[in-house]
C-alpha cells in the first residue's frame, strides 16, 4: 500500500527565503507526481505534474524533482512571496487494485506561512 | 478559464438520508474523479471514472457510494445512507484524456452530516 509523507508538516519562513519542502512515497511503482497547492477553505490548485521518466519540471519560481528509485520528490520554491502562504500537498499517480495507473494517493501536506 | 464547477457549496442532512453531490467538469476533459478531506485529514482518493464507468476505487467507495454522469456535462456523488463519519469537504476533479495528466479541481462541497 503507497504511503506518502511530506516533511516538514509545517515551516514559517521571512519573505524572500529560498525553500524546500520534501515528499517521501514507499512504493516507486508510480505512473507520476503532482504538487498541489490549497488555501484554507478552498479546492486544489495544481502547480507542477512530472511524470515517472521525469527528473524535474519547473514553473516561474517553483521547481519539482523527482528521484523515483529513492521514492523522494522536492518542491523548491525560490524567493518567497506572503502570497505563497498556503498548505503544499504531493500526490503520487500508482497502480490500483484494478490493474491501470489511477489511483492517486495524497501526502500529508505541508503548512506554509510566509512572514512579511 | 474553464474551471471545475460543484454544487452546492455546502450541504447539511440527517444521518441516513441520501445525499447527491454535484460537479461538471471542464468540458473537454473524458475522466473524473472523487476525493474527500475530513477535517485535519488528507484528501483521500474514492473513486475514478472513464468512459461511462468506474476505472478505480478505493476501499473507502464502498456500496453506501455510487457515480453518475447522467448527461453530457454533469457528474455526481451519491451517498445513500449517510453516517456521521461522511462528515468532509468531498472533492470533484477531472482531466484530460492523454497528453497531460494534470487534474484539475473543484472548489469543493462541505458535507455535514448530524
Amino acid at each position: 500500500k503507497q504511503e506518502v509523507t511530506q516533511i516538514p508538516a509545517a515551516l514559517s519562513v521571512p519573505e524572500g527565503e529560498n525553500l524546500v519542502l520534501n515528499c517521501s512515497f514507499t512504493d516507486s511503482a508510480i505512473y507520476n507526481l503532482q504538487w498541489f497547492r490549497q488555501d484554507p477553505g478552498k479546492g486544489l490548485t495544481s502547480l507542477l505534474l512530472i511524470q515517472s521518466s521525469q527528473r524535474e519540471q519547473t514553473s516561474g519560481r517553483l521547481n519539482a524533482s523527482l528521484d523515483k528509485s529513492s521514492g523522494r520528490s522536492t518542491l523548491y520554491i525560490a524567493a518567497s512571496q506572503p502570497g505563497d502562504s498556503a498548505t503544499y500537498l504531493c500526490a503520487v499517480k500508482g497502480l490500483g487494485s484494478s490493474g491501470g495507473y489511477q489511483k492517486v494517493t495524497f501526502g500529508t501536506g505541508t503548512k506554509l506561512q510566509v512572514i512579511p | 478559464e474553464p474551471e471545475v464547477t460543484q454544487t452546492p457549496s455546502h450541504q447539511v442532512t440527517q444521518m441516513g438520508q441520501e445525499v447527491i453531490l454535484r460537479c461538471v467538469p471542464i468540458s473537454n476533459h473524458l475522466y473524473f474523479y472523487w476525493y474527500r478531506q475530513i477535517l485535519g485529514q488528507k484528501v483521500e482518493f474514492l473513486v475514478s471514472f472513464y468512459n461511462n464507468e468506474i476505472s478505480e476505487k478505493s476501499e473507502i467507495f464502498d456500496d453506501q457510494f455510487s457515480v453518475e454522469r447522467p448527461d453530457g456535462s454533469n457528474f455526481t456523488l451519491k451517498i445513500r445512507s449517510t453516517k456521521l463519519e461522511d462528515s468532509a469537504m468531498y472533492f470533484c476533479a477531472s482531466r484530460l484524456s492523454g497528453g497531460t495528466d494534470t487534474q484539475y479541481f473543484g472548489p469543493g462541497t462541505r458535507l455535514t452530516v448530524l
